[in-house]
């Protein structure tokens, strides 16, 4: 019964190559995110999506495509994968109503491009 | 850039009481304050939020004073299963946020002896 859950945890390929990222929550919530968490641990907002419509989007380059069929999923593709790209990715959502709308994440994928 | 400031480290043993500062100069006034504790490998968890005054829950409380400038984490009696990386995050939600406001800053590694 993850409360957010992302596929795969550990996804390592070769420069140029296209992957996608998967995230599923099962709390309710209306809003998800994209961070992604550089080696200095510093977590970067990146995408975030409030039922189904795209309301924060990030100096990301274009190469990073969010996809939200629906509220309880938001993935992320990336194309012509670079090294530079190689770096933590989490996902979290959140419920935005009231004052108490903690983020809650995912266990992160760890992308690795050699 | 993160619009949070916090040490970078602190060493404490267990049993005693550790306490996080975190400054926030350019808090705004529909900001709320909420930590998040991350340990390897997982993605960041929340603790506590707060907009005012002092707020306690069953892990930790939260003291922030009047000009709401600064706030502090303080985790009791911490044990070494409390060795982890905590965040200071102050935002609005998804739609005050502006760019970095959702971006975590590189939090405080607490590393707890026996």
């Amino acid at each position: 019964d993850t409360a957010v859950s992302q596929t795969p945890k550990y996804l390592v390929t070769q420069m140029g190559n296209d992957k996608s990222i998967k995230c599923e929550q099962n709390l309710g919530h209306d809003t998800m995110y994209w961070y992604k968490q550089d080696s200095k641990k510093f977590l970067k907002i990146m995408f975030s999506y409030n039922n189904k419509e795209l309301i924060i989007n990030e100096t990301v380059p274009n190469r990073f495509s969010p996809k939200s069929p629906d509220k309880a999923h938001l993935n992320l593709h990336i194309n012509s994968l670079e090294l530079g790209d190689s770096a933590v990715y989490f996902c979290a959502s959140s419920q935005v109503a009231g004052y108490n709308y903690g983020y809650t994440f995912g266990s992160g994928t760890r992308l690795t491009v050699v | 850039l993160a619009k949070t400031t916090q040490p970078i480290s602190m060493d404490s043993y267990e049993g005693q009481e550790v306490n996080i500062t975190c400054s926030h100069n350019n808090i705004a006034t529909n900001d709320y304050i909420t930590w998040y504790q991350q340990f390897p490998s997982q993605g960041p968890r929340f603790i506590i939020q707060g907009y005012k005054t002092k707020v306690t829950n069953e892990v930790a409380s939260l003291f922030i004073p009047a000009d709401r400038k600064s706030s502090t984490l303080s985790l009791p009696r911490v044990s070494l299963s409390d060795t982890a990386v905590y965040y200071c995050l102050v935002d609005g939600g998804p739609y005050k946020a502006a760019g970095n406001k959702l971006t975590f800053g590189g939090g405080t590694r607490v590393l707890v002896k026996p």
